[in-house]
């Protein structure tokens, strides 16, 4: 079964760094476009930003823009998000969430359980 | 951006009966080259992730089943649960992903009245 698993997320201060990875199996990453979404505690659902399959183009939402970087390492199916200058509105749940082929990999077909983000002082 | 804004914010149906949420967009999400509606819906169930239930505003994605419908065209869109089950008590989420940023809705709160 499709499987998406997040780590690296934890506990940082305003103007830290975190970098997420998200493992993907039993499907290679390889042809999907690969998302970023954060989830706020008790709020709705933010897209952060996508990767195309081989790395080239690559989108973000204004807010992270200049502090966020999505990567690919599509030889080991993995997924990343670097981020710096961590700020306490980013003080989230990450998800990483897979591009539904049957929508031209726009909206996404396969989600992990994400991982917290906290940024506090 | 594009802004999605869904209605109501909650709901209370009773089992069996039928719920709609409605979620429009302040732009067309309607790509004039191929007629599709760039506009999914999403489930999110308490401590898990969203769900995909409706992709192309009116397919269902594999799986998921058939109470659940999509409809609507450009601005307007709404998600209808025909016959509303205990285990469909949740959140719901529009997402339009015509243009960056891909953007949700606030969600609607869908509860057993």
């Amino acid at each position: 079964e499709v499987q998406l698993v997040e780590s690296g997320g934890g506990v940082v201060q305003p103007g830290g760094s975190l970098r997420l990875s998200c493992a993907a199996s039993e499907f290679t990453l390889t042809i999907y476009w690969m998302n970023w979404v954060r989830q706020a505690p008790g709020k709705g659902l933010e897209w952060v930003a996508n990767i195309k399959p081989d790395g080239s183009e690559k989108s973000y939402v204004a807010s992270v823009k200049g502090r966020f970087t999505i990567s690919r390492d599509n030889a080991n199916n993995l997924l990343y998000l670097q981020m710096n200058s961590l700020r306490a509105e980013d003080t989230a749940v990450y998800y990483c969430a897979r591009g539904s082929e049957s929508s031209g990999y726009r909206s996404s077909d396969y989600w992990g359980q994400g991982t917290l983000v906290t940024v506090s002082s | 951006d594009i802004v999605m804004t869904q209605s109501p914010d909650s709901l209370a149906v009773s089992l069996g009966e039928r719920a709609t949420i409605n979620c429009k967009s302040s732009q067309s999400v309607l790509y004039s080259s191929n007629k599709m509606n760039y506009l999914a819906w999403y489930q999110q169930k308490v401590g898990q992730p969203p769900k995909l239930l409706i992709y192309w505003a009116s397919t269902r994605e594999s799986g998921v089943p058939d109470r659940f419908s999509g409809s609507g065209s450009t601005t307007d869109f709404t998600l209808t649960i025909s016959s509303l089950q205990a285990e469909d008590v949740a959140v719901y989420y529009c997402q339009q992903y015509y243009s960056y940023p891909q953007t949700f809705g606030q969600g609607t709160k869908v509860e057993i009245k």
